[in-house]
Order: structure tokens, then C-alpha cells, then sequence
């Protein structure tokens, strides 16, 4: 991922509406990639991964869509949630290292 | 409980002391990973252990911090002469491979008066 600097970007979205997170990446080489979220004094928890052989994978509300081309990454929620409010990370691994985003705020508004 | 434990969760110290951070990983996870996230920032890579092999040190920031892994499981990070600027989240992961999740604790808030 690339860092974003101090201020982390925030996504404002009602509940129950659809929320798109991107992410851009900067490492060609990378073949692995994973979203995390964190909340408040709470480690990175996992949500989902996707390998570079693939450019869509879909969990439990959550899809991951992967465009190698340009690089970039995007998490996508349906009908969001008040508990989805986090800090969401992107990760990108190459050989044995994860380089993470620096991170976008969703907050959901009621 | 079946995580990846870290302690202290917090540790408020003085300038120029030593901490000592603990994490034990997931049993059975070979991998382990220390990252240290300053307030509102990503996750900055320190070192990462896999079995055997020789720890990959790169990320630390300088000499004063180390680590070691005991036994293949239990892993300890070492600050000394600690700084103001050493204050920060220090997050520990395991993996049970390359190109699987990595798993986190909750962290260790540390703070330097």
C-alpha cells in the first residue's frame, strides 16, 4: 500500500448503503493481498485476502476486487453497518513482506 | 484464548529506560511479525521471524531495538535507552505461512514521559 500521510481519508456513508474502499499499490511484484480492519485500541483484524491470479473474490458482505494493471485495490461493503465503522487497511505482500496503506476511516451514519 | 496475546497493553515509562514488549503467537504459527503504528498512521514493518531462519531485521529503526524468539514461539521486543519518539502502538502478528493471513494481538500502547 501507499501511505497517505497524518490525516487519514474518511468515507461517510449511511447505514445500510453499499461502501467502496480504495487502495493503491505500488509494488509489481506483489502477489498477495489482504484488507484489515481496525477499530479503536484493537489490532488489524482480517476481513479478506485475494491472491494475483484472481481479480475478484467476495466473503460475507465483502468483495475484493484486484486490478493489476493499474495496481490498485478496492473493498467493497453491502448494506453497511454501524459496527462496519473502522479504520480499514490494505495490505500487499512480496516475498515475505507486507507493506499496508495507510489506512481510510468509514464512519456510518444511522 | 486461541490469538495472538500481547503484553503489557500499556506501558508508560521514563526517557532513557529499557521496555521489554511480549507476544505470543497463534500455536503452531511459524511466522511472526513485530509493526509499530504510530497515532492515525499505517502499520511500519520492524522485524519478522520464520522458524529457524535468521530473524529479518530491516525495519528496525536503529540499534536500540531488538528482538529474539525463544523456542519458536514466544517472541520479545527489546527498546533501550528508550525515546520520546519510540512512543507509539506496537503490534505483533503470526502466520501459519507465506501468502496466509496474518493474525494480530491488540497491541502494546507504549508511551515515554
Amino acid at each position: 500500500g501507499e501511505s497517505v500521510g497524518l490525516h487519514l481519508p474518511t468515507l461517510s456513508v449511511q447505514e445500510g448503503d453499499n461502501s467502496i474502499i480504495n487502495c493503491a499499490y505500488s509494488n509489481s511484484a506483489s502477489d498477495y493481498f489482504i484488507w484489515y480492519k481496525q477499530e479503536s485500541g484493537k489490532g488489524p483484524q482480517f476481513i479478506i485476502d485475494i491472491r494475483s491470479n484472481m481479480d475478484k473474490r467476495q466473503g460475507q458482505r465483502v468483495t475484493v476486487l484486484l486490478n493489476k494493471t493499474v495496481k490498485h485495490l478496492s473493498l467493497q461493503i453491502a448494506a453497511t453497518q454501524p459496527g462496519d465503522s473502522a479504520v480499514y487497511f490494505c495490505a500487499d505482500e512480496a516475498g515475505n513482506m507486507l507493506t499496508f496503506g495507510g489506512g481510510t476511516r468509514l464512519m456510518v451514519k444511522p | 484464548g486461541a490469538g495472538v496475546s500481547q503484553s503489557p497493553s500499556n506501558k508508560v515509562t521514563e526517557k532513557g529506560k529499557d521496555v521489554e514488549l511480549r507476544c505470543d503467537p497463534i500455536s503452531g504459527h511459524t511466522a511472526l511479525y513485530w509493526y509499530r503504528q504510530s497515532l492515525g498512521q499505517g502499520l511500519e514493518f520492524l522485524i519478522y521471524f520464520q522458524g529457524n531462519s535468521a530473524p529479518d531485521k530491516s525495519g528496525l529503526p536503529s540499534d536500540r531495538f531488538s528482538a529474539e524468539r525463544t523456542g519458536g514461539s514466544v517472541s520479545t521486543l527489546t527498546i533501550q535507552r528508550t525515546q520520546q519518539e519510540d512512543s507509539a502502538v506496537y503490534l505483533c502478528a503470526s502466520s501459519s505461512d507465506r501468502n496466509q493471513p496474518q493474525h494480530f494481538g491488540d497491541g502494546t500502547r507504549l508511551s515515554i514521559l
